[in-house]
């Protein structure tokens, strides 16, 4: 089963840039890297996707280097409303998702 | 267009009762997958509906089954229940399922039923 490893908490200070790397050895070559992020009492939300390279939206930017094996969440700047947690996501192909425990981002002003 | 629903959010049961949840998708997703969410163990997979088959189950007891109707709704049951299940069960839809990690197939998360377990 495809497993994805994170860091269970992170801080930082309010305008920081954060930076959440997470490794996938198993993934597989069809399969695109997606993260979401999650605040307290609600449903994860999709925050950003890819597969290589670099993309970058109007809330974050991902890496990919070329063995795809790790992904690194970037997000700029961030604010006390960026106070969640991220999951990496890589199913590893016809398997079972796994989200895991994600990354408790604690921004402190 | 509407987001995913689930009712009720809020539930209270004793041990050995039975709890039905519903979750109604995004219009047009055919695939409907159901969480469990406890602070301990993060988000674990329970299983996902697509056009009415259940396609792909996770690792929990079959105390805990499920269904989807043709209109894509789902529901999910928990039997006797246990105090361990008291958790947040989130439910959420994509176009291809939870699997398919390709592009645009993105899941949406409704905000889940807290089962509270006495």
């Amino acid at each position: 089963l495809a497993k994805t490893t994170q860091p269970i908490s992170m801080d930082s200070y309010e305008g920081q840039e954060v930076n959440i790397t997470c490794s996938h050895n198993n993934i597989a070559t069809n399969d695109y890297i997606t993260w979401y992020q999650q605040f307290p009492s609600q449903g994860p939300r999709f925050i950003i996707q890819g597969y290589k390279t670099k993309v970058t939206n109007e809330v974050a930017s991902l890496f990919i280097p070329a063995d795809r094996k790790s992904s690194t969440l970037s997000l700029p700047r961030v604010s006390l409303s960026d106070t969640a947690v991220y999951y990496c996501l890589s199913s590893g192909g016809y398997q079972k998702v796994t989200f895991g425990i994600g990354t408790k981002l604690q921004v402190i002003p | 267009k509407a987001g995913v629903t689930q009712t009720p959010r809020y539930l209270i049961k004793t041990r050995g009762q039975q709890v039905t949840l519903s979750c109604s998708p995004i219009s047009g997703h055919r695939s409907v997958s159901w969480y469990q969410q406890t602070p301990g163990q993060g988000l674990q997979f329970l299983f996902e509906y697509f056009s009415e088959t259940q396609r792909n189950k996770g690792n929990f007891p079959g105390r805990f089954s499920g269904r989807q109707f043709s209109n894509s709704r789902s529901e999910m049951n928990v039997s006797t229940l246990e105090l361990g299940d008291s958790a947040l069960y989130l439910c959420a839809s994509s176009l291809a399922g939870p699997n398919m990690n390709t592009p645009n197939n993105e899941q949406f998360f409704g905000p889940g039923t807290r089962l509270t377990v006495l």
